[in-house]
Parts: C-alpha cells; sequence; structure tokens
C-alpha cells in the first residue's frame, strides 16, 4: 500500500495566490521528498527534508515537516500559470537501502 | 551534468508479445538505478531497483524482469506481455546514501492492445 496520502487530490487556484498541499504517512522515516510532475512526462525533484527538520524554503517553495504526526505539507507562494502540474510526496524510510515510497498526488491547476 | 535518457517514449505491442525499455545514465557513476510503472491519475509503485551491475532487486511479483549489463544502463523487459502490463513506466537514478534524490527520465507510455 501507499505510504503517502496527500491532500488535497486536486486543486484549483488563480495566479497570485499561495497553494498549499499536505501529506500524511504511516512509518518512521529518514527523509521526505517533493517532486513536480508535468503531465506525460518524468518527475522533477524539487525539495527534501530530512526528519530532524522542521522546515525548508527553495525560492517560493516552503516545505515543513511534523514527525509526530507524520505529516508534511508543501506551499507554493504567488502561484503561476506555470506551477500547475501534479505534485507527489515521497519517503525514504530508515531502512537500509533507499527506496522511495510515494504517494497519490495533488493536482494542481492554476489559471491566469 | 548528468543525464538519464528512456526510450522509447510511446510503445504500442499486442498482447504477448516481448519488451524491452531501455535507460541509460550519463555523467555519474555507480548510480542507483530504478523502474517505476505509474497507473493513470496514481502514485509511482517502485517495481525494480538496482544498486550495482547485475543486481537487481524486485519489489512486486510480476511479468516484467530487469537487468542491469552496464553501470548506467538499466532495462526492462517481458517476454509475454498481458494488458494489465499497460501503463507508464519510468526510469530514474538516485546517488548513494539516503539523502539523496531521484532524477527521472521522461517516461515510456505502454499500450497493451
Amino acid at each position: 500500500s501507499q505510504q503517502g496520502e496527500e491532500d488535497p487530490q486536486a486543486l484549483s487556484i488563480q495566479e497570485g495566490e499561495n497553494a498549499t498541499m499536505n501529506c500524511s504517512y504511516k512509518t518512521s522515516i529518514n527523509n521526505l521528498q517533493w517532486y513536480r510532475q508535468n503531465s506525460g512526462r518524468g518527475l522533477v525533484h524539487l525539495i527534501l527534508i530530512r526528519s530532524n527538520e522542521r522546515e525548508k524554503h527553495s525560492g517560493r517553495l516552503r516545505v515543513t515537516l511534523d514527525t509526530s504526526k507524520k505529516s508534511s505539507s508543501l506551499l507554493i507562494t504567488a502561484s503561476r500559470a506555470a506551477d500547475t502540474a501534479s505534485y507527489f510526496c515521497a519517503t525514504a524510510l530508515n531502512t537500509g537501502f533507499q527506496k522511495l515510497v510515494f504517494g497519490t498526488g495533488t493536482r494542481l491547476l492554476v489559471s491566469p | 551534468s548528468q543525464t538519464i535518457h528512456q526510450w522509447p517514449a510511446t510503445l504500442v505491442q499486442p498482447v504477448g508479445s516481448p519488451l524491452s525499455l531501455e535507460c541509460t545514465v550519463e555523467g555519474t557513476s555507480n548510480p542507483n538505478l530504478y523502474w517505476y510503472r505509474q497507473a493513470a491519475g496514481r502514485g509511482l509503485q517502485l517495481l525494480f531497483y538496482s544498486v550495482g551491475i547485475g543486481q537487481i532487486s524486485s519489489e512486486v511479483p510480476q511479468n516484467l524482469s530487469a537487468s542491469r549489463p552496464q553501470d548506467r544502463q538499466f532495462i526492462l523487459s517481458s517476454k509475454k506481455l498481458l494488458l494489465s502490463d499497460s501503463g507508464f513506466y519510468l526510469c530514474a537514478w538516485g546517488g548513494q546514501g539516503k539523502t539523496q534524490p531521484q532524477h527521472f527520465g521522461d517516461g515510456t507510455r505502454l499500450s497493451i492492445l
């Protein structure tokens, strides 16, 4: 079964607004990563947050991690039409080899 | 810089035919390599991963197999395709160590008729 579950499944906003996506997971993790996927393309890595970190920023992206609640959020500020894509969280478990377990994704539509 | 190439981009195959999808990585050595399948509107399911030449680990029982004949080459195969093998197949590479992102190819859209 999938480790991560994103919420909401779909999000529609206007350009300039902020978009927040949430991810919940079930077991102890080493790190959590967020990826973006444009329609019909491969995934692009956005940001990685380690289990001992609580917040991380990269440009217009802000990621938080709450290991006590086993949840993470991705905030995209001042969204643009080019941000339209599906966003996935992926967890790396503490077991020996780095395997990522992906959630089901949030489809973000940013309208001009 | 590192690049990953995956081909073909789309493939239409009849049921019972063989399959070979290839993935190559440039600009890095001894990468971890991964094959994923993505069903429509869903997340990614890890099929196989490899930590070195000739080393393959399978995540789920299925009609597919993988091989790594060279350090930066990863091949996904099937002897006889099933309708259920349809999907979007993605190859990825990652560095050694736990806190490493994965880098994906552009995927192969496989349709079985």
